[in-house]
């Protein structure tokens, strides 16, 4: 069974870098044509695509947040990554990632999620 | 950038009973609609994909319906575990969601 991770710090200081990654059991990601997102949903707010990432490594940004926004994989760790830089507190949400097949395409399945918090 | 708005923001309903979401996107997104579950501390869950067609394991309790620029979730007789947070996605131009209706306990 597919499930994907999140990890990184909770807490990030404004005009640094958020940096998290999405860990994949139960199928690799190099052998499967699938693109791997990031969502974010700050609190008490609706649901944003951040990016997403083809198992190949081309990749594909939310035009308003592709300035401040690397997404990369690491196929012999099983992960991908997200950096998002000169962070402020609008970034404060819970960081999901979630594999989709096709771009765009809906998401299934999800990480459960990790709240980063932006705050001096 | 395609805007989905979802209503109502909260549906009260009772066990048992119909409750219907809407979901209505600024412009056609064809059956290019996605709806999800969303349960407090949880993942979102896929439950509807191409507008009507139910994900994998999804109870046949859940229907989708709608095309174009007008979309309604569906659940037919409510149960203790649908009470949630529900949103819609759009996949036609680049991926947009809508703010999510909250289904609770009338």
């Amino acid at each position: 069974q597919l499930q994907l991770q999140e990890s990184g710090p909770g807490l990030v200081k404004p005009s640094e870098t958020l940096s998290l990654t999405c860990t994949v059991s139960g199928a690799s990601i190099s052998s499967s044509t699938y693109y791997w997102g990031w969502i974010r949903q700050p609190p008490g707010k609706g649901l944003e695509w951040i990016g997403s990432i083809y198992y190949s490594g081309i990749t594909y940004y939310n035009p308003s947040l592709k300035s401040r926004l690397t997404v990369s994989v690491d196929t012999s760790k099983n992960q991908f990554s997200l950096k998002l830089s000169s962070v402020t507190a609008a970034d404060t949400a819970v960081y999901h990632c979630a594999r989709h097949l096709r771009l765009p395409d809906w998401f299934d399945p999800w990480g459960q999620g990790t709240l980063v918090t932006v705050s001096s | 950038e395609i805007v989905m708005t979802q209503s109502p923001a909260t549906l009260s309903v009772s066990p048992g009973e119909r409750a219907t979401l809407s979901c209505r996107a600024s412009q056609s997104v064809s059956s290019n609609l996605a709806w999800y579950q969303q349960k407090p501390g949880q993942a979102p869950r896929l439950l509807i994909y191409g507008a009507s067609t139910r994900a994998t394991g999804i109870p046949a309790r859940f229907s989708g319906s709608g095309s174009g620029t007008e979309f309604t979730l569906t659940i037919s007789s409510l149960q203790s575990e649908d009470f949630a947070l529900y949103y819609c996605q759009q996949y036609y131009n680049w991926i947009t969601f809508g703010g999510g209706t909250k289904v609770e306990i009338k």
